[in-house]
């Protein structure tokens, strides 16, 4: 499995975009890129998924760029609540059956 | 998006005994449950993957004798802790994927509450 680069930690204010990148160098030609949140004590929670290009839900936004070796999840206008661990992960339905190896993650601190 | 629920979510037991945690999928068919821990401000780490009526898959450096797992239905996955120790004190994660129950698959993997294990 790929294995992917966020940085460790990220600040932020409310109301502001917020950007995590993360690198995934090997990603193979079957892999999904998936982001999680998860708050302390509870389990993570799906925030979006993409191949490539961009795609959009009501949470997020997911930046793809053609070569597919990084991605960046994108948060609209933060608020304190959006204060948790992001992980990004990389998932080969096909030959892992569906096996996630969480990285370390990217703890988001939103501030008043 | 499908739930899955873990019981207990919390437990604390003694040193010696065993504790068993459920993983139920509530409103989906898994097909496919895993297990994680995770220990205070790191990150999940992956035990097993367990197929349903089939031996669960355990990753490199887990304990299958320690860490029992039984996935017999489509809907229900255990994990049981046997001789628990202090060391084994963690916060323990089960996730799900499969199909709904008429028949469309979900790409993504559901997550349960987690259980937090103590041990004495």
């Amino acid at each position: 499995l790929a294995k992917t680069t966020q940085p460790i930690s990220m600040d932020s204010y409310e109301g502001q975009e917020v950007n995590i990148t993360c690198s995934h160098n090997n990603i193979a030609t079957n892999d999904y890129i998936t982001w999680y949140q998860q708050f302390p004590s509870q389990g993570p929670r799906f925030i979006i998924q993409g191949y490539k290009t961009k795609v959009t839900n009501e949470v997020a936004s997911l930046f793809i760029p053609a070569d597919r070796k990084s991605s960046t999840l994108s948060l609209p206008r933060v608020s304190l609540s959006d204060t948790a661990v992001y992980y990004c992960l990389v998932e080969d339905d096909y030959n892992q059956g569906g096996k996630l190896i969480f990285g370390q993650g990217t703890e988001l601190s939103v501030k008043p | 998006g499908a739930v899955v629920s873990q019981h207990p979510s919390r437990v604390i037991c003694k040193s010696g005994t065993s504790v068993k945690i459920e993983c139920r999928s509530l409103d989906f068919q898994a097909t496919t449950m895993f297990w994680y821990r995770q220990f205070p401000k790191k990150s999940l780490m992956l035990m097993a993957t367990s197929n349903e009526g089939s031996k669960a898959t355990y990753e490199q450096g887990v304990e299958k004798d320690k860490f029992l797992i039984n996935h017999a239905s489509l809907t229900l996955s255990t994990l049981t802790v046997t001789s628990a120790h202090p060391e084994d004190s963690s916060f323990y994660i089960c996730s799900a994927r499969g199909h709904t129950i008429a028949g469309g698959s979900y790409n993504e993997q559901f997550f349960g509450p987690g259980t937090r294990l103590t041990v004495l």
